[in-house]
Order: C-alpha cells, then structure tokens, then sequence
C-alpha cells in the first residue's frame, strides 16, 4: 500500500510568520499534490508536481510556494503566512498510467492555525 | 472551469439500510475516483471507477461517462459505514477536482 508521510500533524503560527509544511512519499509516484481542506469548500488544489523540480500551479495557489526536490519529497510553503490560511492540509501522490491503478493517495494531513 | 456536485450533502441512516450517493459532472472526465474519509482523518480510495460498474462488498460504484455522472451505492449499511464520502473527478491534466462530499450517519 502506498505510504505518504506528512509533517508536522499539528502547527501553530502567528500573523506574518513563516510555515513549512513536508510531504514524503516511499512508492516513486510520479505526480505530488498539496490540497487544502475547509468546510463548505470540500478540497482544493494549491500546487502539483509531476516530478523534481517541476511545479505546476492548482486552483488556490495565492500566497503559497512549493518545490519539489526530489521524486519523494514535496514542501508546501507559508512566507507571510495569514488567518485565512487556516485549514487541514493534505499531501498526496498519485501514478497515472492511463488503464493501471490511477488512485490518489493521501497523507494524514497537517492541521494548520494561524493566529 | 470543472465542478463536481454531490448529493445529498448529508444522509441519516439506520443501521441496514441502504443508500445512494450521487456525483455530477460540469465537464467531460476522464476518469473519477471515491474516497471516504472520518471526521478529522485522511481520505481513503474507496473506488478508482473511469466507467462502469465496480463492486467491493457492500459498496457498488456505477459511472456513466457519457451523462457525466457517478452513483455510490452502500447496501446493509453499518454504523462504521458513518463519515465523509467524496467524489473526485479528473477532466484534464492529471489532477482531481473534488465534490464537497456527503456526510453520512448511520445510527443503530
């Protein structure tokens, strides 16, 4: 089963401050994924990636930055982090194959304040 | 630009009952997937279903390409079966774009 590791579970920041949030995943998935999770608005996408170095902008990007370092790892960043940036962000990895197994699987999300 | 809409937004269940799950499409897709997920917890792949019918167990998924649509179908429910169902759909660019789900309760 694939695996994809998110951290930290919990942060709290302030106003302004800066927020790093990783993502690793252990199967050599091709493509990467930061969503956001609010109520009312289901899950939406900020950035994916379909490999290291590559970054493609998804539909919520304003005020965030990713980069994708290696085929594993995906960070997600705050710089001048704000209120409305308070929400359940979720990481996932995906192989798409077109007729094989095309499932999108998730990290247990980072819960994310921001006072 | 895509959009995916679910119904009912929540569902009431009691225990063995059965219940229908719908997901519409605005644009044509290549392929749509179900999760599941609790309250406060990760999102699970419960069907990866581009056309036609699949079934595990209990839960049955039927997609119909062409009326750009999706059914979840849950027999005998339990009281485990209770949480988030949430539909997803890929139209282009190998990315999801996801309902806002439907919340079910099942009491006993």
């Amino acid at each position: 089963e694939a695996a994809v590791t998110q951290s930290p579970r919990n942060k709290v920041t302030v106003t302004g401050g800066n927020v790093t949030l990783s993502c690793r995943q252990t199967n050599s998935h091709n493509y990467m994924y930061w969503y956001r999770q609010d109520t009312g608005h289901g899950l939406r996408l900020i950035h994916y990636s379909y490999g290291a170095g590559n970054l493609q902008i998804g539909d919520v990007p304003d005020g965030y930055k990713a980069t994708r370092t290696t085929q594993e790892d995906f960070f997600l960043l705050l710089e001048l982090a704000s209120p409305s940036q308070t929400s359940l962000y979720f990481c996932a990895s995906s192989e798409w194959d077109r007729g094989r197994d095309e499932r999108l699987f998730f990290g247990h999300g980072t819960k994310l304040s921001v006072l | 630009g895509q959009q995916v809409q679910q119904s009912p937004t929540s569902l009431v269940l009691q225990e063995g009952e059965n219940a229908e799950l719908q997901c519409n499409f605005s644009t044509s897709l290549n392929s749509m997937q179900w999760f599941y997920q609790r309250p406060g917890g990760s999102l699970v792949s419960v069907f990866y279903n581009p056309s036609g019918t699949k079934q595990s167990g209990r839960l049955t998924s039927t997609t119909v390409i062409k009326e750009r649509r999706s059914s979840l179908h849950i027999s005998s429910s339990q009281i485990t079966d209770s949480g988030t169902y949430l539909c997803a759909m890929e139209g282009m660019g190998y990315k999801l774009t996801f309902g806002t789900g439907t919340s079910l309760l099942v009491d006993p």
